[in-house]
């Protein structure tokens, strides 16, 4: 399976922009890069998934690099409704579009 | 977006009962469920696949004898713990999708919170 590594954890400030990276060097030309969020007590919820273009919505956006050995999601203002455990994960044939997390990026954000 | 019931969302049995935890699609057909077990500061871990009408795929290391799976309709998915016991206590969380593909978001329930005394 195609692995990801993100940083354990990451602190921001609330009102201001947040940079989530993800490595992920292994990726295949047909994996969908994902991401999912973990709110404290609950089960993840969907952020954002791309494959090559950089992809805008509602929530955030996702930078994906035009190598695509890495991405980064971009929280434009953080709130404290934001802290939580960020997942990125690959999709794809290779491992039958599973959802396999790995630990995440716990994001703190400070008043 | 489409949403994904899980119930109850948290359970205390007593050791050797038998606990099960539903899983619902409330507005679309999931012909696939998954679940998953988390245990306190770790991430998700894949436990079994299920397909409706069919067998659950289950994961290495995951007794399928202990963790029944039982996916009889499009929209019901069930996890039965068998003769539970204190190590079965853990925060269990279903997900759905209504097809395949890697690009199609991933729903998820609410999660159960299980905990074996």
């Amino acid at each position: 399976d195609a692995k990801t590594t993100q940083p354990n954890s990451m602190e921001s400030n609330e009102e201001e922009p947040v940079h989530l990276p993800c490595n992920h060097s292994t990726i295949s030309g047909t994996d969908y890069i994902h991401w999912y969020r973990q709110l404290p007590s609950q089960g993840p919820e969907y952020v954002i998934h791309g494959l090559t273009s950089n992809v805008n919505n509602r929530m955030a956006s996702l930078a994906i690099a035009e190598d695509r050995k890495s991405s980064t999601l971009i929280l434009h203002r953080a709130t404290l409704r934001d802290a939580a455990v960020y997942y990125c994960i690959l999709r794809g044939w290779r491992n039958n579009n599973d959802m396999r997390f790995g630990a995440g990026t716990r994001l703190t954000v400070k008043p | 977006g489409a949403v994904v019931s899980q119930h109850p969302s948290r359970v205390i049995c007593k050791s050797g009962t038998s606990v099960k935890i539903e899983c619902r699609s409330l507005d679309f057909q999931a012909t696939t469920m998954f679940w998953y077990r988390q245990f306190p500061k770790q991430s998700l871990m894949l436990m079994a696949t299920s397909n409706e009408g069919s067998k659950a795929t289950y994961e290495q290391g995951v007794e399928k004898d202990k963790f029944l799976i039982n996916h009889a309709s499009l929209t019901l998915s069930t996890l039965t713990v068998a003769s539970a016991h204190p190590e079965d206590s853990s925060f269990y969380i279903c997900s759905a999708r209504d097809r395949a593909g890697a690009d199609t978001e991933a729903f998820f329930g609410q999660g159960t919170r299980l905990t074996v005394v």
